[in-house]
């Protein structure tokens, strides 16, 4: 099975604009998790969306939000971006949602605001 | 809520010795914990996991433990290799959601 894919790997915004990030999980994996990532504060849980539905949620602005895909492929938004929203943001999926299950991570979207 | 503390924060060893990192959790009904392992410039893999109804796992030289009354848990590396470097994070499941622990840099000197 193909991994998790994210797009854009790269990105570069400025003060106040938006930006859309999009997480393909894994085949069949119906959970989707969101992480920011920055250097010395490790993995920030900002949501999970388990059949469309958003599952649990990080504390997080109301800036960020998500939303899931009939086929399990997920976005996530980040209005009004500010400096501190520079991170790489990793997106995880996993089978059937189980807290047993073992998270597959995406190779990140990085993220800098200028 | 969940909250989960990792100690420590940086861990430099020989190679050829061991390594131990400490969790803490908060949440009495965690009943999940994984490690992953980051190395640089790479995604979070799973490298090992046990349950709560387990007190250690396993899997060549790397293992986990579990005391659920102390409410904590520890990976232990033995014969450190250099490719055990990276940065390692554990955490605990509450409510579906994993939290996670604030990573701890493993360095393997030669």
């Amino acid at each position: 099975k193909a991994g998790v894919t994210q797009t854009p790997r790269y990105l570069i915004k400025t003060r106040g604009q938006q930006v859309t990030l999009s997480c393909s999980p894994i085949s069949g994996h119906r959970s989707v998790s969101w992480y920011q990532q920055t250097p010395g504060q490790g993995l920030q849980f900002l949501f999970e969306y388990f059949s469309e539905t958003q599952r649990n949620k990080g504390n997080f602005p109301g800036r960020f939000s998500g939303r899931q895909f009939s086929n399990s492929r997920s976005e996530m938004n980040v209005s009004t971006l500010e400096l501190g929203d520079s991170a790489l943001y990793l997106c995880a999926s996993r089978d059937r949602g189980s807290s047993y299950n073992e998270q597959f991570f995406g190779p990140g979207t990085r993220l800098t605001v200028l | 809520g969940e909250n989960v503390e990792q100690h420590p924060s940086t861990l430099s060893v020989q190679e050829g010795d061991s390594a131990v990192i400490k969790c803490t959790y908060s949440d009495s009904a965690s009943n999940y914990f994984p490690w992953y392992k980051q190395e640089l410039g790479k995604r979070p893999q799973l490298i090992i996991d046990i349950r709560s109804n387990v007190g250690e796992k396993k899997d060549q030289r790397i293992a986990v433990t579990l005391n659920k009354t102390a409410k904590h848990f520890s990976l232990h590396i033995t014969e450190t290799q250099p490719e055990d470097s990276a940065v390692y994070f554990c955490a605990a499941s509450s409510n579906y959601q994993l939290i996670w622990g604030a990573g701890t840099k493993l360095i393997i000197k030669p």
